[in-house]
């Protein structure tokens, strides 16, 4: 599975978007690209995930570049509960009981 | 609820005892996995089981030794334990691929072992 590499942190103001940059340059054709947060003290949380085209669901949008080597998760308008640290992973979809490779993560900051 | 849980949330033991960590996932999944959050705050995969079969079995020691009496459960148990065995463990659970999302993992809220 391809590396990835994110900011090791960063703030964002309440209410505002918060928008959470990855690069995967490395990244094949069948990889997709998963997002997962952790809040402090809690079991990492599935948020979204792509392969080349823009997806957006009930927590967040997935932004893939047309050349798929990089990617930004949006949180449309943070709060303070979208203070976690946040996953970017590279891995082929279905792959039954594959693993998930953490790095470290951006932790995201939402201060009032 | 429907959930991945663990149980204990916290185990604080002596070097060199045996204990296990039990987790239960009611989700109806057939994937399940075990990964390790160490002092630095890195999560790593241990273990995957797929319908009680052994997956991956990432380069850990013997000493834990999984073990999956049936698709809702994946216990933990580790024999001697080292005070580096001090970490967060988590359980997770995938849904079975004809359901889609397979790829997609669901985790309990952790077991904190302390070893002193």
């Amino acid at each position: 599975d391809a590396k990835t590499t994110q900011p090791p942190s960063m703030d964002c103001a309440e209410g505002r978007a918060a928008n959470l940059p990855c690069n995967h340059s490395t990244i094949s054709g069948n990889e997709y690209v998963y997002w997962y947060r952790q809040i402090h003290s809690q079991g990492p949380q599935y948020i979204i995930h792509g392969l080349k085209n823009n997806e957006t669901n009930e927590m967040a949008s997935l932004i893939i570049t047309e050349d798929r080597k990089s990617s930004t998760l949006i949180l449309p308008h943070a709060t303070l509960r979208d203070t976690a640290v946040y996953y970017c992973i590279v891995r082929t979809a279905y792959n039954q009981g594959g693993k998930l490779i953490f790095g470290q993560g951006t932790e995201l900051s939402v201060k009032p | 609820d429907t959930a991945v849980s663990q149980t204990p949330k916290y185990l604080v033991t002596q070097m060199g005892n045996d204990k296990s960590i039990k987790c239960e996932q009611n989700l109806g999944h057939d994937t399940m996995y075990w990964y390790k959050q160490d002092s630095k705050k890195f999560l790593k995969i241990m273990f995957s089981y797929n319908n009680k079969e052994l997956i991956i079995n990432e380069t850990v020691p013997n000493r834990f030794s999984p073990k999956s009496p049936d698709k809702a459960h994946l216990n933990l148990h580790i024999n001697s334990l080292e005070l580096g065995d001090s970490a967060v463990y988590f359980c997770a659970s995938s849904p079975p691929s004809n359901v889609g999302r397979a790829d997609t993992q669901y985790f309990g809220p952790g077991t904190r072992l302390t070893v002193l």
